[in-house]
């Protein structure tokens, strides 16, 4: 069954310190890749996204992913991160196939201290 | 953001009642999902919807069921609500590429 592993549920970072979030997923077909952020009482909102092209997305707040075909992976990465980054992130992924329907991981609580 | 809303946003019930919520969205977008959230496990699907009238299960399906009779308006109805049915539900639509989700309703069942 087609599965997205997020490797950490919660990381705690100093804030200015880089951070890395983890996902993998289970098959090497095509896909597309998503990364979500949800503040707290909020819905998910689009942080990137991965459809086609350069392996390096990036979004407009810094954040940054690398999608590994090899290692079936669309970590997320920040080099320098903020309070108010503090949020879950979700992982998904769209396989080929009808519906545009996702699967996600189970997210990854970030948590940023002065 | 895209146009989506939620109604009610929040609701208390008890268990054996039904329950409808109202996803509305003013993109036109052809594809409509209905997600459950909860600690430890993301977000699963429950049903979702590729046109009016054409709807289908997704992974967590069971005691849901859903409605399109308009573009804009996909409802999701617990029959006899039950206190596993306590989440956070979240409405998504989406173009050709992307899902874009609304503001959630937090369902409380007693």
């Amino acid at each position: 069954a087609q599965s997205v592993t997020q490797l950490d549920s919660q990381v705690p970072v100093f804030e200015e310190a880089p951070v890395e979030l983890r996902c993998n997923y289970s098959s090497s077909v095509s896909v597309y890749l998503f990364w979500y952020v949800q503040y707290p009482n909020q819905g998910l909102q689009l942080l990137l996204k991965y459809l086609s092209g350069s392996t390096l997305v990036e979004s407009i707040n810094g954040f940054e992913a690398e999608f590994n075909k090899s290692q079936t992976s669309f970590h997320l990465r920040k080099p320098s991160v903020h309070i108010s980054d503090t949020a879950e992130y979700f992982c998904a992924v769209k396989y080929s196939g009808g519906y545009n329907k996702l699967i996600f991981g189970a997210g990854t609580r970030l948590a940023v201290h002065p | 953001d895209a146009g989506i809303t939620q109604s009610p946003r929040h609701k208390v019930t008890e268990t054996g009642t039904p329950v409808t919520l109202r996803c509305h969205q003013t993109e036109n977008h052809r594809y409509m999902y209905w997600y459950r959230q909860d600690p430890g496990h993301g977000l699963r699907l429950i049903h979702y919807s590729y046109g009016v009238k054409d709807t289908d299960k997704g992974e967590v399906s069971d005691g849901y069921s859903v409605s399109r009779s308009k573009t804009e308006d996909f409802l999701l109805t617990l029959e006899s609500a039950t206190s596993s049915q306590t989440s956070v539900y979240f409405c998504a639509i989406s173009d050709s590429e992307t899902q874009y989700f609304g503001p959630g309703t937090r369902l409380l069942v007693l």
